[in-house]
């Protein structure tokens, strides 16, 4: 079975200082990772994905993850967060179910930056 | 562009009421789906459709019904509101079935059974 495991419910930083959104999976195959923002009261949003190749994934709004494989993470970082980064994120994990492949999300993080 | 737009926004229904969840998107995707979100729970899906004249059972689907009444549009039903059905629902649509490709979701529809 395959599934997301989002450490942390709540996150609260200061603005500027640095943020990392922890995400591990369980999985035995290959895999596709995910991390989605929702914005208050919106729906979700990409930010970024990792498919194959390079294990660095850039995404938007100056984030980016990690892809280890031998730890099982996809951990989120970004090096300086500005109040606009105030939102839930959510990883998610493809899961094979069915003969069919469908995104399995994490229980969120929810960001809160603070002046 | 529009995307994917749901409606109602908001609903309030009494137990034992029906109604219906719209969903209309314009990118000429082929797949959508319909999830949940509770607190605490994430996202869990309900339904989805891989492509026009299908459709499949997701993690959580008693209690509701889909159509895909065509490439555009999927329909979230429910016939006889529960309180535990209170939630938010928010469709998604991607341009193929596959986890490799991204899903774009709708504004989401809350819902409270009362």
């Amino acid at each position: 079975a395959q599934s997301v495991t989002q450490l942390d419910s709540q996150v609260p930083v200061f603005e500027e200082a640095p943020v990392e959104l922890r995400c591990n999976y369980s999985s035995s195959v290959s895999v596709y990772l995910f991390w989605y923002v929702q914005y208050p009261n919106q729906g979700l949003q990409l930010l970024l994905k990792y498919l194959s190749g390079s294990t660095l994934v850039k995404g938007i709004n100056g984030f980016e993850a990690e892809f280890n494989k031998s730890q099982t993470s996809f951990h989120l970082r970004k090096p300086s967060v500005h109040i606009s980064d105030t939102a839930e994120y959510f990883c998610a994990v493809s899961k094979l179910q069915g003969g069919s492949e469908k995104l399995v999300f994490g229980k969120g993080t929810k960001l809160t930056v603070n002046p | 562009n529009a995307g994917v737009t749901q409606t109602p926004k908001f609903q309030v229904l009494k137990t034992g009421q029906s109604m219906t969840l719209q969903c209309a998107q314009d990118m000429n995707h082929n797949s959508m789906y319909w999830y949940r979100q509770d607190p605490g729970m994430g996202l869990r899906l309900i339904y989805y459709s891989a492509s026009e004249g299908t459709t499949d059972k997701g993690e959580v689907p008693n209690g509701y019904n889909v159509s895909r009444l065509n490439k555009r549009e999927f329909s979230l039903r429910l016939e006889s509101a529960a309180p535990s059905q209170t939630s938010v629902y928010f469709c998604a649509s991607s341009l193929r079935w596959g986890s490799n490709t991204e899903a774009f979701f709708g504004q989401g529809t809350r819902l409270t059974v009362v």
